[in-house]
């Protein structure tokens, strides 16, 4: 079967550090993807990760542990503008995107 | 470019009325998809599109229909609306369908069946 389990939401000081996991247990797997909604808006594209390992994208990182079945989102100098969902997403063996649930990020001043 | 557009962006519909939401994109994208999202849950893939011409069922197409007549429309029709097709239903597009991890998203169609 397909799980994937992300936190329902998280809460953290503007100018600060979080980091928002994500645990799959999946049929397939190429990669895992990571993207940002905000509220009544689109998902948008932040990350893939195909590889085991840490990518870095200015103040946004993606780890990726396939032996784990374990990725997380880093977000560094945390800003208002960072409050949205965060939604974790595996690509699977039919390179179709299989998505959890979504993290709320709630940034307080 | 504008992306990928979608409309309408609000609609409300009676039990058993049928309607068609409209998807374009302009970027060349051979892949296109539909995707359902509720609160709660991830995004579902109702169906998706690996060129014109060429249409496949994702996780949940009962009660939705598609077709790919060009590459750059994908109509997402809803045959007989019920209650539980309530949703905010977002297309997206790939550059191909093995690029698939990197998705760019319309802006939604929020969907309520009275």
């Amino acid at each position: 079967g397909q799980n994937i389990d992300q936190p329902t939401e998280m809460t953290a000081t503007e100018g600060a550090i979080v980091q928002i996991n994500c645990t799959y247990q999946t049929s397939g797997f190429y990669g895992l993807s990571w993207y940002q909604q905000h509220d009544g808006g689109a998902p948008t594209f932040l990350s893939y990760n195909a590889l085991e390992g840490l990518e870095e994208t200015g103040r946004f990182s993606s780890f990726l542990s396939r032996s784990k079945g374990y990725s997380y989102l880093l977000l560094k100098e945390l800003q208002m503008k960072d409050s949205a969902s965060y939604l974790c997403a595996v690509l699977d063996s039919n390179y179709q995107l299989i998505w959890g649930a979504g993290t709320k990020l709630i940034i307080k001043p | 470019n504008a992306g990928v557009t979608q409309t309408p962006k609000f609609q409300v519909l009676k039990t058993g009325q049928s309607m068609t939401l409209q998807c374009a994109q302009d970027m060349n994208h051979e892949y296109m998809s539909w995707y359902r999202q509720d609160p709660g849950m991830g995004l579902r893939l109702i169906h998706y599109s690996v060129g014109a011409g060429i249409t496949d069922q994702g996780e949940v197409p009962n009660g939705y229909n598609v077709s790919r007549s060009t590459t750059e429309d994908f109509p997402l029709r809803l045959l007989s609306a019920a209650p539980s097709q309530t949703s905010v239903y977002f297309c997206a597009s790939s550059y191909r369908p093995e690029s698939t991890d990197t998705q760019y998203f319309g802006p939604g169609t929020r969907l309520t069946v009275l």
